[in-house]
């Protein structure tokens, strides 16, 4: 049963454009959300994370959103740039304390020059 | 600084071995976690160590097992391997066991079983 679900796995942008992630989530206990960057060969880089008593969190060209009540989240990232092509992966955690976060499947984010 | 290093980089195996995987977490950092990622999927959670303490587990069985020494470096141990424990091995270190401190990933032990 996928908890956290990310429906679209490749999105082409131009670069300077908006770039749109989503990510859908199925269970209301979940209270922290995160998002992070994958390059190939290397880990998952740590982006951006919004607790579940926010709808919105800022960190420079990235903005997460969260509608709790439609259980979906979104990551913006504004103005698109080559270097932001990456494997994106959402990930929710119910579990104050730990890092068992759930993550989605990934989104292969392309920004085209 | 040094970041998370893991090793080896790759891996091969054979159903019913046995096998550990290493990391050494980034300075300053008392947190160790290690997730699991198949082909085409996100990371899976396997535990969390705090201060040499399992304080963390997913839904994996006992055959995986874990270690943080004192210098908060980690082994991952998988007995009696099977087919499905072919996968990327991501070790994840944090200074803080809250769960929302920054976790830093390593780049990952690439594991094949045959």
């Amino acid at each position: 049963d996928q908890q956290v679900k990310q429906n679209s796995p490749s999105l082409s942008v131009q670069e300077g454009r908006i770039s749109i992630l989503n990510c859908d989530y199925t269970n209301s206990m979940f209270d922290y959300f995160l998002w992070y960057k994958k390059y190939p060969a290397e880990g998952p880089t740590f982006l951006i994370s919004i607790s579940s008593i926010k709808d919105k969190n800022e960190d420079g060209r990235f903005t997460v959103f969260l509608n709790k009540s439609a259980k979906h989240l979104s990551l913006h990232i504004v103005p698109s740039q080559p270097g932001d092509s990456a494997v994106y992966f959402c990930a929710a955690s119910a579990e104050a304390g730990t890092y068992k976060y759930i993550f989605g499947t990934g989104t292969r984010l392309k920004v085209l020059a | 600084e040094t970041g998370v290093t893991q090793s080896p980089t790759h891996l091969i195996k054979t159903r019913g071995q046995q096998v550990t995987l290493r990391c050494s977490s980034q300075s300053g950092h008392n947190t160790v976690s290690w997730y699991q990622q198949a082909l085409g999927q996100g990371p899976q959670f396997i535990f969390q160590y705090y201060r040499e303490e399992e304080n963390g587990r997913g839904n994996f069985p006992p055959r995986f097992s874990g270690l943080q020494f004192p210098n908060y470096s980690s082994e991952l141990n998988v007995n009696a391997l099977e087919l499905d424990d072919s996968a990327l091995y991501l070790c994840a270190s944090s200074s803080g066991g809250q769960g929302t401190d920054t976790q830093y990933f390593g780049p990952g032990t690439r594991l094949t079983v045959l």
